[in-house]
């Protein structure tokens, strides 16, 4: 199994500032993807994040809201920007590993 | 792009007794099938998954079934015990990258 370590695990942040989320995992993969989860919702894939090359998003979620770095193999970041209320979730990090996903703990934020 | 439907979103049981989550999913060329159980402040664990070329698949308590043809698949529980309350999400994937997610069934399993 993959191991992801994921922090913050929780944040209480003032509407207009920012907020990155790290992601660490055990071993080298290629892609990593980053979710939301709003209270009580399933989870939206936001997007997908590979080494060497911009992220990819979903739809309904854009860059300059969501910027995603994958400085190497193992790490990637997403900041959660100009936050405002409707931004309160919790943010996951996955990763695949013999076609299993495999997730962080989650980070929950709370904008207010 | 793929559609998963969940029922039910709220599932009460009494211990022992069997729990049974279905999913349907709406791209025929969708192939893999894990199911994940979140306990509360912790990521989605996976618990037992399933691919088209088999109908079902059992790990002790835990049971999966697909039906291809008809497009969905079922998440079987049986002698349930209190640690199993936890928050129940199906998936499907075409593909080794993307999942597309229902939205969940809280499962309580009360003593």
């Amino acid at each position: 199994s993959a191991v992801i370590s994921q922090k913050p695990s929780r944040d209480i942040c003032q509407r207009g500032t920012s907020l990155t989320i790290q992601c660490q995992v055990d071993s080298q993969v290629t892609m990593m993807f980053w979710y939301r989860q709003q209270p009580g919702q399933s989870l939206t894939l936001i997007a997908t994040a590979n080494q060497g090359s911009e992220a990819t998003y979903e739809s309904g979620f854009v860059i300059d809201k969501f910027p995603i770095s994958r400085p190497n193999l193992t790490f990637s970041t997403l900041t959660v920007s100009n936050m405002s209320p409707e931004d309160s979730s919790i943010y996951l990090c996955s990763t695949h590993r013999a076609g299993e996903a495999f997730f962080g703990q989650g980070t929950r934020l709370t904008v207010v | 792009g793929e559609n998963v439907e969940q029922h039910p979103s709220t599932l009460s049981v009494q211990e022992g007794d069997s729990a049974v989550i279905k999913c349907t999913y709406s791209d025929s060329a969708s192939n893999y099938f894990p199911w994940y159980k979140q306990e509360l402040g912790k990521g989605p664990q996976l618990i037992i998954d399933i691919r088209s070329n088999v109908g079902e698949k059992k790990d002790q308590r835990i049971a999966v079934t697909l039906n291809k043809t008809a497009k969905h698949f079922s998440l079987h529980i049986t002698e349930t015990q209190p640690e199993d309350s936890a928050v129940y999400f199906c998936a499907a994937s075409n593909r080794y990258s993307t999942l597309t997610f229902g939205k969940g069934t809280m499962l309580l399993v009360s003593p």
